[in-house]
């Protein structure tokens, strides 16, 4: 079936820097996109979503960039921190509330 | 915003043995609630949803016999795996809508490691 990807598995960042994660979707029916953050052993924590009206939605320190057009995602973190280090994973979703996750990213920040 | 707790977060037990996993919200509602399992370095595969009050409903290539789920009460569902053996070491994951405040949101418990000797 049709499933949520992501562009690339790795990310090593400076801290301080942003941090540009990307996905791509392929479920033309998804309406509700979800970044979500999981430290190692723990569950995935909500970051920030979006919805499938709208292109650009932005929080503290994260932005969700929409591109319907070519079905792709990205997370943008600002001033990346040692905290931010984790895997962060795309979620999509369509009217029944079932999320389809993508592979994940893993971030590490250099100090 | 709203918690999601799971009990126990890590298991061990050996082949042949049953292990439930409890899923709790703790300070929602929750009628639905949806089942994860997660093997290391990969992402979280949808196994079950688990409705309050009627059945639970299974994604493809789930074995609902095998992986018991009961949506007890209005905030506790649990996740029973039967008869498990070495292959079933994973972490499972719970997550439930917050549906009053925001349907769609789904928080997620901490997890549960299981590991079958």
């Amino acid at each position: 079936g049709e499933s949520v990807g992501l562009h690339l598995p790795t990310l090593s960042v400076q801290e301080g820097d942003n941090s540009i994660i990307n996905c791509a979707y392929s479920n033309s029916a998804s309406d509700y996109f979800i970044w979500y953050k999981q430290e190692s052993g723990k569950g995935p924590q909500f970051i920030i979503d979006i919805r499938s009206n709208m292109d650009k939605r932005q929080g503290q320190r994260v932005t969700v960039l929409l591109n319907k057009t070519v079905k792709h995602l990205s997370l943008q973190i600002a001033a990346t921190q040692p905290g931010d280090s984790a895997v962060y994973f795309c979620a999509e979703s369509s009217n029944d509330y079932k999320l389809s996750f993508g592979a994940g990213t893993t971030v590490t920040v250099r100090a | 915003g709203a918690v999601v707790s799971q009990h126990p977060s890590r298991v061990i037990c050996k082949s042949g043995t049953s292990v439930k996993i409890e899923c709790r919200s703790l300070d929602f509602q929750a009628t639905t609630m949806f089942w994860y399992r997660q093997f290391p370095k990969q992402s979280l595969m949808l196994m079950a949803t688990s409705n309050e009050g009627s059945k639970a409903t299974y994604e493809q290539g789930v074995e609902k016999d095998k992986f018991l789920i009961n949506h007890a009460s209005l905030t506790l569902s649990t996740l029973t795996v039967t008869s498990a053996h070495p292959e079933d070491s994973s972490f499972y994951i719970c997550s439930a809508p917050a549906a009053i405040t925001s349907p769609d949101t789904q928080y997620f418990g901490p997890g549960t490691r299981l590991t079958v000797l």
